[in-house]
């Protein structure tokens, strides 16, 4: 059963960078595409990233200027990093493994982000 | 800009059939699948339709999607209607740059 968890920082001054780490287990993470998504406070949700590897990797365009995701396979984690955050940024941030034709079929818990002034 | 567009809520009664729309901006829907998701309060999404039509294992047969090109809008529809079916439910889709979602339909089972 393929489990994803988040962790970070739930509190990130505006300016700064958002880092948060989604830990992956029951699948190997060199084998499939992961995701960030994150949802806005009574908002919708919108799709930040995802990557293969490190190798291959397609950011939303509204954000790709701002994003950088990264794995690290020995851990079995990929991140998420996120510069000069603002108000804007703040959101329950998911991690999620990417399937065929861009579904998501496994989604972490989710985490609370907050960007303070 | 692509985008998706649902109604913001809709109800009906236990029991009953309710479908949910999402329609895209342009183009047209039917060229990139169209996945559903289910979130209830407090908790993640999870899938309940995936490529147009097809339901990940563990999800009742009550739930179907399907896509209509003449409307250029996709459809999920939950028959036998549960109170365990209240949730807000999401569309995405893709074009060749974004991955997108609808803005979400409440569903109330009263």
């Amino acid at each position: 059963q393929v489990q994803l968890q988040e962790s970070g920082p739930g509190l990130v001054k505006a300016s700064e960078t958002l880092s948060l780490t989604c830990t992956v287990s029951g699948a190997p993470i060199d084998s499939f595409f992961w995701s960030w998504i994150r949802q806005s406070p009574g908002k919708g949700l919108e799709w930040i990233g995802y990557m293969f590897n490190s190798v291959s990797t397609s950011y939303n365009p509204s954000l790709k200027s701002r994003v950088t995701m990264a794995v690290e396979t020995s851990k079995s984690q990929f991140s998420l990093r996120v510069s000069s955050v603002t108000a804007a940024d703040t959101a329950v941030y998911y991690c999620a493994r990417r399937l065929g034709a861009n579904w998501f079929d496994t989604w972490g818990r989710g985490t609370q982000v907050t960007v303070s002034s | 800009n692509f985008m998706l567009n649902q109604p913001h809520s809709v109800s009906e009664s236990p029991g009953k059939t309710v479908t949910i729309s999402c329609t895209g901006s342009s183009g047209r829907i039917a060229s990139n699948y169209v996945q559903w998701y289910q979130q209830r309060p407090g908790s993640a999404p999870t899938t309940v339709i995936y490529e147009d039509n097809q339901r990940p294992s563990g999800v009742p047969d009550r739930f179907s999607g399907s896509i209509d090109s003449s409307s250029n809008s996709a459809s999920l529809t939950i028959s036998g209607l549960k109170t365990e079916d209240e949730a807000d439910y999401y569309c995405q889709s893709y074009d060749s740059t974004n991955v997108i979602f609808g803005g979400g339909t409440r569903l109330t089972v009263l």
